[in-house]
């Protein structure tokens, strides 16, 4: 299993363009997450689903769109890009079980100028 | 929201040396999970603690949550280089699958 992978590694944007960020999970999770962390900070919650079609806002959702039309994927949209989403973008999925640890893809960082 | 508060934000050790991190609530917690993020890396999980005054291992690494669910320590017995990186506690609602992450505490060992 290659577990969460995500799409680009790094990108700059210049401010008000437009980018999807890539995420794909080959577990079969039902719950797929988005985070962004900036220096010296926790993560922050942008955007989840709990399964296809359905998705809800985290505690940073502004700026950002998500869908999830199939299990696997989850990808999140930035319009309008702005200096403030210069940050490390990390996609996370879960299982609902016991222990729902929450799996990492290696992360994207994103610059904005 | 609720919200935990990690102490140290920082933690230089010699190699060799004990290390420990903890987590504070104000409120009751449900769960605590403990993550381990090495330099240019991703979160990756290490434990979850569920029960009051829970206590696991792991090798060298020691979790407990307090009687109170209000707060949480790793500690790490005879640090390594290999312990180097950020450990960020963090926590679900009752019922939820949503963690709300502390901001980490980032430990630098060294030989």
């Amino acid at each position: 299993n290659a577990g969460v992978t995500q799409t680009p590694k790094f990108r700059i944007l210049k401010i008000g363009q437009s980018m999807t960020l890539q995420c794909t999970q080959d577990m079969n999770h039902n719950y797929m997450y988005w985070y962004r962390q900036d220096p010296g900070m926790g993560l922050k919650l942008i955007y989840y689903s709990v399964g296809a079609g359905i998705t809800d806002k985290g505690e940073v959702p502004n700026g950002y769109n998500v869908s999830r039309s199939t299990t696997e994927d989850f990808p999140l949209r930035l319009e309008l890009a702005a200096p403030s989403q210069t940050s490390v973008y990390f996609c996370a999925s879960s299982y609902p079980g016991v222990v729902y640890e929450q799996y990492f893809g290696p992360g994207t960082r994103l610059t904005v100028t | 929201g609720q919200q935990v508060m990690q102490i140290p934000q920082y933690q230089h050790v010699q190699e060799g040396e004990d290390f420990t991190t903890y987590c504070n609530s104000s409120t009751t917690l449900s769960n605590i999970q403990w993550y381990k993020q090495r330099p240019g890396g991703h979160p990756v999980f290490l434990i979850q603690l569920v029960k009051s005054g829970e206590v696991k291992k792991q090798k060298r690494l020691t979790f407990q949550f307090g009687e109170a669910k209000k707060n949480s320590s790793l500690h790490i017995t005879a640090t390594q280089t290999t312990d180097v990186g950020t450990y960020f506690c963090a926590f679900s609602g009752a019922g939820s699958y949503q963690l709300t992450f502390g901001k980490g505490t980032k430990l630098s060992v060294i030989p």
